[in-house]
């Protein structure tokens, strides 16, 4: 099956700075997401992204189909930024709507 | 817009007792259904997904199961649980295959 690696797997900043977090994919996919996932663990949905570039405010992401990753951009990072960031893909064929998830980035925004 | 619920949102119960989650999705129809887990400190894996009533399709062996008596509701089921059932158990919903995934804000679920 597909694998999904996500760097770094911890990541400390002091609130401003900004931040880059990749996953890499083994194999081509159908689609990709970003998820924050927030201290009482709900996955919020940043970016449904399987190619292509988006941005949302302070947040942006770029998925090179082609190359097999995707970056996540954090901006001005802030103190609600903390938690874990998980990058999901779904591959074609097999189970439907089978997300894979990486073990995830967590972030620490210090004030 | 559409929302997803999830009931209980904690659940402490002793090995060997039934379980049962519930899921339901308003604002949309004919969704397709999953249930994810979560270990401590890992990422989600897919149990169970549906295309449709009555349509469950399994991706690990183990000790639960699953039902969609209707359309937007989806329970995760166990006649006996083990402690390895411990864990955060997720449900979603999207659209079709390869569509985006919304998901529910989870049940901790304690076996003890």
């Amino acid at each position: 099956g597909i694998q999904v690696e996500q760097s770094p797997p911890d990541l400390i900043l002091q609130e401003g700075a900004n931040s880059t977090l990749r996953c890499n994919f083994s194999d081509s996919v159908n689609n990709l997401q970003w998820f924050h996932q927030n201290p009482w663990g709900q996955l919020i949905n940043l970016f449904y992204i399987p190619s292509g570039t988006k941005q949302n405010g302070r947040l942006s992401a770029t998925t090179v189909a082609t190359e097999r990753y995707s970056l996540l951009y954090i901006s001005s990072s802030q103190t609600t930024d903390s938690g874990v960031y998980f990058c999901a893909v779904e591959g074609y064929g097999g189970s439907q709507g089978n997300l894979i998830f990486g073990k995830g980035t967590k972030l620490s925004v210090k004030p | 817009s559409q929302t997803i619920h999830q009931w209980p949102a904690t659940l402490v119960q002793p090995v060997g007792s039934p379980l049962s989650l519930e899921c339901t999705v308003e604002g949309t129809s004919n969704p397709n259904l999953y249930w994810y887990r979560q270990a401590a400190g890992r990422g989600l894996q897919l149990l169970f997904y549906s295309v449709g009533i009555g349509q469950i399709s399994s991706e690990v062996p183990q000790n639960l199961s699953a039902s969609r008596p209707q359309d937007r509701q989806f329970i995760l089921s166990s006649k006996k649980l083990l402690l390895s059932d411990s864990g955060f158990y997720l449900c979603a919903w999207s659209v079709g295959q390869g569509d985006e995934q919304y998901f529910g804000p989870g049940t901790r679920l304690t076996v003890t």
